[in-house]
């Protein structure tokens, strides 16, 4: 059964642009988890998808965005972009209430 | 509010020699617990994870992770470490309420391996 995947894998943006990022989740899976990393603060949710829905979400500001397709793909977005936002987005995928399955990250950095 | 702490920024073992990576949590309810590796420029993958029953739990690789709930900690052990296994490690916890599906990491522990 294949992976997680995430697109692109590198990202390069200026300040002020946007960004959409791509999830695949595994086959089966209906729930889809956004994280940031970034050395300073680690690992944050940022919020989860389950069948097209969001039912969780993390402290993040609303430049922050998300959806969910009926084939359970996820995009993230990320409006008007700042320095800070320079990070590895890491999306993951689980079935039901189940672990959670990381795929390789998309590497976003901003300039 | 759940919370992970990794007392640990980095270990250096020596390969052949045991490691205890440590972790403790914090969390009102029974805590679903994880550990994830994680290596330079990739994704995280789990080592093992705990739900209920048995406190000491297997995972991949020779992994193993025993529960103490009186201490709050759930601590990754392995008796010989090799070359391989140097990476990021992190404990997580879930929450039990509103499901696996939110995951509160900790900060990460860097295992470094010298031979």
């Amino acid at each position: 059964k294949a992976g997680v995947t995430q697109t692109p894998r590198y990202l390069i943006k200026t300040r002020g642009q946007q960004v959409t990022l791509s999830c695949s989740p595994i086959s089966g899976h209906r729930s889809v988890s956004w994280y940031q990393q970034t050395p300073g603060q680690g690992l944050q949710f940022l919020f989860e998808y389950f069948s097209e829905t969001q039912r969780n979400k993390g402290n993040f500001p609303g430049r922050f965005s998300g959806r969910q397709f009926s084939n359970s793909r996820s995009e993230m977005n990320v409006s008007t972009l700042e320095l800070g936002d320079s990070a590895l987005y890491l999306c993951a995928s689980s079935f039901g209430r189940d672990e959670q399955y990381f795929g390789p990250g998309t590497r976003l950095t901003v300039t | 509010a759940q919370s992970v702490t990794q007392p640990d920024i980095h270990i250096t073992v020596s390969e052949g020699a045991s490691l205890e990576l440590r972790c403790n949590y914090s969390y009102g309810a029974t805590p679903y617990l994880f550990w994830y590796v994680q290596s330079p420029g990739q994704g995280l993958q789990l080592l093992l994870k705990y739900f209920s029953g048995d406190t000491l739990v297997q995972g991949i690789k020779g992994f193993e992770a025993e529960f103490k709930r009186s201490q709050s900690s759930f601590n990754l052990r392995k008796p010989s470490v090799h070359w391989s296994d140097a990476a990021e490690y992190f404990c997580a916890v879930g929450a039990s309420i509103s499901g696996y599906s939110t995951l509160t990491f900790g900060k990460g522990t860097m295992l470094l391996v010298s031979p």
